[in-house]
């Protein structure tokens, strides 16, 4: 398997601008996490799904902030309009529940707004 | 509010050296706990994951031990080399489903 898969790797972006982060995530995963990490705050969750419906978007920080699912091997992570403060790694992990519903975590999304 | 604290923050230590990071916990009620490897600008790697009704795993040199009752884990290191350098995360499950991680360990290993 290849793991979660994410894209882009790294995005340059003016603020202002629409920003979708997508990721891929592993077959037959029925979880799917959404988390930032900054150096300020360390990783947080901001958003989780499960069979493709949002569980918990208490962790998404604002309504600019929005993220789908729409079928079982695709999500994205939409930000509109961006922030300088939003410049964070963005990761995404899934999992398969049941014990030990370990979670696999993507290479992540370096995002820069300038 | 369910906190996860690594100590120390950071560490570096010569190449050979056993090394203990600790994680602890607020709430005791965990379901799992996970320890990971971040390397610089990349992702997570996964080292070791507890199930609650373990103690320990171990794999290779690495090996982690869960205490429930007193909110610790603990990610031992034997014989290490400057190819562990990198941030350790610790990551507690809290239900089947939520992850929260701790501050991290800044590791540096010297030759």
């Amino acid at each position: 398997d290849a793991g979660v898969i994410q894209s882009p790797r790294h995005e340059v972006t003016e603020m202002g601008q629409e920003v979708t982060l997508r990721c891929k995530p592993i077959s037959g995963h029925d979880y799917l996490f959404w988390y930032r990490q900054t150096m300020m705050r360390g990783l947080e969750l901001l958003i989780y799904f499960n069979n493709n419906v949002p569980i918990d978007d208490s962790g998404m920080p604002e309504d600019r902030f929005s993220a789908k699912m729409p079928n079982a091997s695709f999500s994205t992570l939409k930000i509109q309009p961006s922030e300088p403060r939003d410049s964070a790694v963005y990761f995404c992990a899934s999992s398969l529940s049941g014990s030990p519903n370990e979670q696999f975590f993507g290479p992540g999304t370096r995002l820069t707004v300038l | 509010k369910q906190e996860v604290t690594q100590i120390p923050a950071a560490l570096s230590v010569p190449e050979g050296e056993n090394l203990v990071l600790n994680c602890s916990f607020t709430d005791s009620a965990i379901y799992n706990l996970q320890w990971f490897r971040q390397d610089p600008g990349k992702g997570l790697t996964s080292l070791l994951l507890i199930q609650s009704s373990q103690r320990e795993q171990t794999s290779g040199r690495l090996n982690a031990s869960l205490d429930k009752s007193s909110g610790r884990s603990t990610l031992y290191i034997a014989a290490s080399q400057p190819g562990d350098s990198a941030t350790y995360l610790c990551a507690v499950y809290y239900n089947t489903d939520k992850l929260i991680f701790g501050t991290g360990t800044r590791l540096q290993v010297f030759p």
